[in-house]
């Protein structure tokens, strides 16, 4: 059981360019998560997903998209990537959306746009 | 509406000190209270949870008490270990805002033997 897995680690990024931050879990979980951390700051959630077909926006999905094709992948899209969007990325999932319910994270991509 | 604040890092403590990590939240309704943990190079773990007021919840050593009357979650543990040596966040998920989760900042802990 690999939990839920990120690729890349680390990637840097020129303004302007696009790429997509990969994100799978092997739980059957129906929710998942995109958050972002900027240095000193909490998890600010970017999107989320309740099923397959199913995304809404969170608190900051400004510059960025997401797709959830089958429940155990959750791709995170930046189309024009800009210096303020350097962060690290955690994607999340979770069985439910209930009152105490766990999520369980990714290890994290670091980006760095230059 | 809803938010996470803890204590400032980074934290150094000598091994089998105490630890407290401060914690208070704002919520518009009654929520859940998490603290999760973050290893070098690793993603957050669930370290422990309570759901209601009053409620303790303990793990490896760690424990943290639901305190509705002073909105706190502070994490204590009485005898750290180096391998506690890691970045502690505290959360709260609120079902006014459909169990969203709300982070503090993170504390860092590095502890020396």
């Amino acid at each position: 059981n690999a939990g839920v897995t990120q690729t890349p680690k680390f990637r840097i990024l020129k303004i302007g360019q696009s790429m997509t931050l990969q994100c799978a879990q092997d739980m059957n979980h129906n929710y998942m998560y995109w958050y972002r951390q900027d240095p000193g700051m909490g998890l600010k959630l970017i999107y989320y997903s309740v099923g397959a077909g199913i995304t809404d926006k969170g608190e900051v999905p400004n510059g960025y998209n997401v797709s959830r094709s089958t429940t155990e992948d959750f791709p995170l899209r930046l189309e024009l990537a800009a210096p303020s969007q350097t962060s690290v990325y955690f994607c999340a999932s979770s069985q439910r959306q209930g009152r105490g319910e766990t999520q369980y994270f990714g290890p994290g991509t670091r980006l760095l746009v230059l | 509406g809803d938010s996470v604040t803890q204590m400032e890092g980074p934290v150094t403590l000598s091994e089998e000190a105490f630890l407290t990590i401060n914690c208070t939240y704002t919520a518009t309704g009654y929520p859940s209270l998490f603290w999760y943990v973050q290893y070098p190079g690793e993603g957050l773990q669930l370290l422990l949870k309570a759901t209601k007021a009053d409620d303790k919840g303990s793990n490896k050593g760690f424990e943290a008490t639901y305190r509705k009357e002073t909105t706190s979650f502070h994490l204590e543990k009485g005898s750290v270990q180096v391998s506690d040596s890691a970045v502690y966040f505290c959360a709260l998920s609120d079902q006014n805002t459909g169990n969203q989760f709300y982070f503090g900042t993170g504390t860092s802990l590095t502890v020396i033997p």
